[in-house]
C-alpha cells in the first residue's frame, strides 16, 4: 500500500530556533499535501495546503511566515517551524494525496517539543 | 461550508461487545466521500472505512460497518466483537467530489475504550 514517511518523529529545538519537518510519498506522486496540528485529545487541525511548485493555502489564522511549507516535487513536502517558541510545541502531521477518488495517506506525525 | 459533528467525546465498551459511534455532518453537496479513521496510541492515522455517498449500500470492512443515511446526513460507524486493539480516537471525515482537493473536513472526535 501506499506509504507517506514523515521524519523527523519527534524533536527537541530551543525557543528561537527553527526546525524542519520533512513528508515524503514514497511510492506515488502526490498532487497535493497537507498538514496539520494536532493537540492531546482533539481533532487535526488542517493548517494549509500545499501543491507542488506553487505556494501554499493557509488556512485562516495560520501565520504563513511561522510556518513556512515548501512543496518542491511531486513527493516532497517540508513544513518549517520558523522561530520557534513554547507554545509552537504539538503534534504535527502530514498527509499526501495523489487525487481522483484515491484516499489521503498520512505520516505517522511528527511530535515537537520546543523548550 | 461543511461541518462534522461527533457528539461522543468518550464511549467505552466490553470486549467482544458491539459498539456504534455517531456522527452527522452537513453539507449542500450531492456528491461527496465520508471516512472513519482510527487514531491509536502510536497517533497513525489509519483509515477504517469509506463510503461514497452515490452509493446506498452500506460500507462494511470485516468487523467495522457503517450505517450511512444520506437525507439525515448520518454516518455511525459500528464495531462488532470489539477487541483491545480497537482501543483508540475515531475521526469521523468528509470530503467532498469538487475540484478533486483531497481536503478533508474532521469531526471533534470519538475516544473508545475497550475494556477487558
Amino acid at each position: 500500500g501506499a506509504v507517506v514517511s514523515q521524519h523527523p518523529s519527534w524533536v527537541i529545538c530551543k525557543s528561537g530556533t527553527s526546525v524542519k519537518i520533512e513528508c515524503r510519498s514514497l511510492d506515488f506522486q502526490a498532487t497535493t499535501m497537507f498538514w496539520y496540528r494536532q493537540f492531546p485529545k482533539q481533532s487535526l487541525m488542517l493548517m494549509a495546503t500545499s501543491n507542488e511548485g506553487s505556494k501554499a493555502t493557509y488556512e485562516q489564522g495560520v501565520e504563513k511566515d511561522k510556518f513556512l511549507i515548501n512543496h518542491a516535487s511531486l513527493t516532497l513536502s517540508t513544513l518549517t517551524v520558523t522561530s520557534a517558541h513554547p507554545e509552537d510545541s504539538s503534534f504535527y502531521i502530514c498527509s499526501a494525496y495523489r487525487g481522483g477518488n484515491s484516499p489521503l495517506h498520512f505520516g505517522n506525525g511528527t511530535r515537537l517539543t520546543v523548550t | 461550508a461543511q461541518t462534522v459533528t461527533q457528539s461522543q467525546p468518550e464511549m467505552s465498551v466490553q470486549e467482544a461487545e458491539t459498539v456504534t459511534l455517531s456522527c452527522t455532518y452537513d453539507t449542500s453537496e450531492n456528491n461527496y466521500y465520508l471516512f472513519w479513521y482510527k487514531q491509536p496510541p502510536s497517533r497513525q492515522m489509519i483509515l477504517v472505512i469509506r463510503q461514497e455517498a452515490y452509493k446506498q449500500q452500506n460500507a462494511t470492512e470485516n468487523r467495522f460497518s457503517v450505517n450511512f443515511q444520506k437525507a439525515a446526513k448520518s454516518f455511525s460507524l459500528k464495531i462488532s466483537d470489539s477487541q483491545l486493539g480497537d482501543t483508540a480516537m475515531y475521526f469521523c471525515a468528509f470530503m467532498s467530489y469538487s475540484g478533486n482537493t483531497g481536503k478533508l473536513i474532521f469531526g471533534q472526535g470519538t475516544t473508545l475504550q475497550v475494556k477487558p
